[in-house]
């Protein structure tokens, strides 16, 4: 199966401090990739998605100037979280998009391991 | 308006069967998505399901009703491993995205 990997997989940073998180799709080329935030009990929320080449798409609520996002290859794509605060503290989850196995409709996206942020 | 529901938690016993529902109401459809996630970790992949019916794969198979708006995930001869949280994920026609349910934590009791 394909492969993304997410690189630190743990930070701790003091507030005010820039933070940077890379994901990397190991083994296919992924065109696009999603940056999704997680808090604790509660599902993946979407914040922005990311094209090789062009700048990433953000959801609303979410400040781009706050949290970068840089696609420079098809094999990587890097989230900056700038001037962290403590409520940036989350678990960061990228995803790339593969294919599905056939399912020509549209492609499955795999996930990176996740990077867990905590802000002092 | 984008609206995806699934149970909060649900429990079982080991060798049993378990169906984690869920129900969707999107601006667009193209198909829905089931992930596993185990505590601190990434989300896995288990299945895809874009036509009406039923997709089995193993122990784990998933429905879709496209003109009702659900689907169910069936678990079956549970494991302790399968205890975690399963993601149902709508993938919207016409995007990129997957907007992510509520999640539903399923613990499996010996």
């Amino acid at each position: 199966g394909a492969v993304v990997s997410q690189h630190p997989s743990r930070v701790i940073c003091k507030s005010g401090t820039s933070v940077k998180i890379e994901c990397r799709s190991l083994d296919f080329q992924a065109t696009t990739m999603f940056w999704y935030r997680q808090f604790p009990k509660q599902s993946l929320m979407l914040m922005a998605t990311s094209n090789e080449g062009s700048k990433a798409t953000y959801e609303q609520g979410v400040e781009k100037d706050k949290f970068l996002i840089n696609h420079a290859s098809l094999t990587l794509s890097t989230l900056t979280v700038t001037s962290a605060h403590p409520e940036d503290s989350s678990f960061y989850i990228c995803s790339a998009r593969g294919t599905s196995g056939g399912k020509s409709s549209t492609d499955t996206q795999y996930f990176g391991p996740g990077t867990r942020l905590t802000v002092l | 308006g984008q609206n995806i529901d699934q149970p909060t938690e649900m429990t079982a016993t080991e060798g049993a069967i378990v169906q984690i529902n869920c129900t969707y109401q999107t601006s667009g459809f193209n198909g829905l998505f089931w992930y596993q996630q185990h505590a601190g970790e990434a989300p896995t992949f288990l299945s895809y399901n874009v036509l009406d019916g039923l997709e089995e794969k193993g122990r784990f198979s998933s429905f879709l009703s496209r003109s009702k708006g659900y689907s169910y995930l069936l678990l079956k001869e549970l494991q302790m491993k399968d205890s975690a949280s399963y993601l149902c994920a709508v993938s919207i026609y016409n995007t990129d995205k997957l907007i992510f349910g509520t999640g539903t934590r399923l613990q499996v009791f010996p």
